[in-house]
């Protein structure tokens, strides 16, 4: 199985921030990576898909970049809404393996 | 739109079956992949199988292997969840998700099923 490293496990952070989030894969997943995003009680929601493609609807603060086995989310400029936990996906093999999330607190 | 609908919330005991849906609606349900996540709580996403509707292609993970069966009915457009004699730790919540062609990213979730296993 590919195993995903997700860091920091948690974070806190103000409004205006530019927060970024790394996954690191245990081998080559091309760009196979997608990014979610959960916010409590609810499903989580595509963000990034393909380690840099951002799905439609999503607004453009969000990026993501990499390639390979290392990979990056960011935040440009954190607003109010984005307080939530974040996972990495690798599709690159079955079983398809997430990373263990990151949460986006308030500072 | 596509939409994926998923059953109401389940309180069972300890060795009793249970059989989870995930109805789908706004595609084309026999030519796109649905699988199935777990989440316990407090912790993170667990991927435990999909499927594949047109020809009923299924594949598990090795951590779910043998403790679940995912089906899926082509008349009805649904996916299926099911266990024969569940346990405490089975107590979660469990998300289909929609992919594409191929197992890819999750795109859209159904809202989720909670799963409660007590004596």
């Amino acid at each position: 199985d590919i195993q995903m490293t997700q860091s920091p496990s948690s974070l806190s952070a103000s409004v205006g921030d530019r927060v970024t989030v790394t996954c690191q894969a245990s081998q080559d997943i091309n760009t196979h990576l997608n990014w979610y995003q959960q916010k409590p009680g609810k499903a989580p929601n595509l963000l990034i898909y393909d380690a840099s493609n951002l799905e439609t609807g999503v607004p453009s603060r969000f990026s993501g970049h990499g390639s390979g086995t290392d990979f990056t989310f960011t935040i440009s400029s954190l607003q109010p809404e984005d307080f939530a936990t974040y996972y990495c996906q690798q599709y690159e093999n079955l079983p398809l393996t997430f990373g263990g999330g990151t949460r986006v607190e308030i500072k | 739109e596509v939409q994926l609908v998923q059953s109401g919330t389940e309180v069972k005991k300890p060795g009793e079956s249970l059989k989870i849906s995930c109805k789908t609606s706004g595609y084309s349900f026999t030519g796109f992949w649905i699988s199935w996540v777990r989440q316990q709580p407090g912790k993170g996403l667990e991927w435990m199988g999909t499927i594949y509707p047109g020809d009923s292609d299924t594949r598990y993970s090795p951590s779910f292997q043998g403790q679940v069966t995912i089906s899926a009915d082509k008349s009805i457009t649904t996916a299926y969840l099911q266990w024969s004699s569940l346990k405490a730790t089975d107590t979660a919540m469990y998300y289909c998700g929609r992919h594409g062609t191929y197992p890819n990213w999750f795109d859209p979730w159904g809202q989720g099923t909670l799963v409660t296993v007590s004596s």
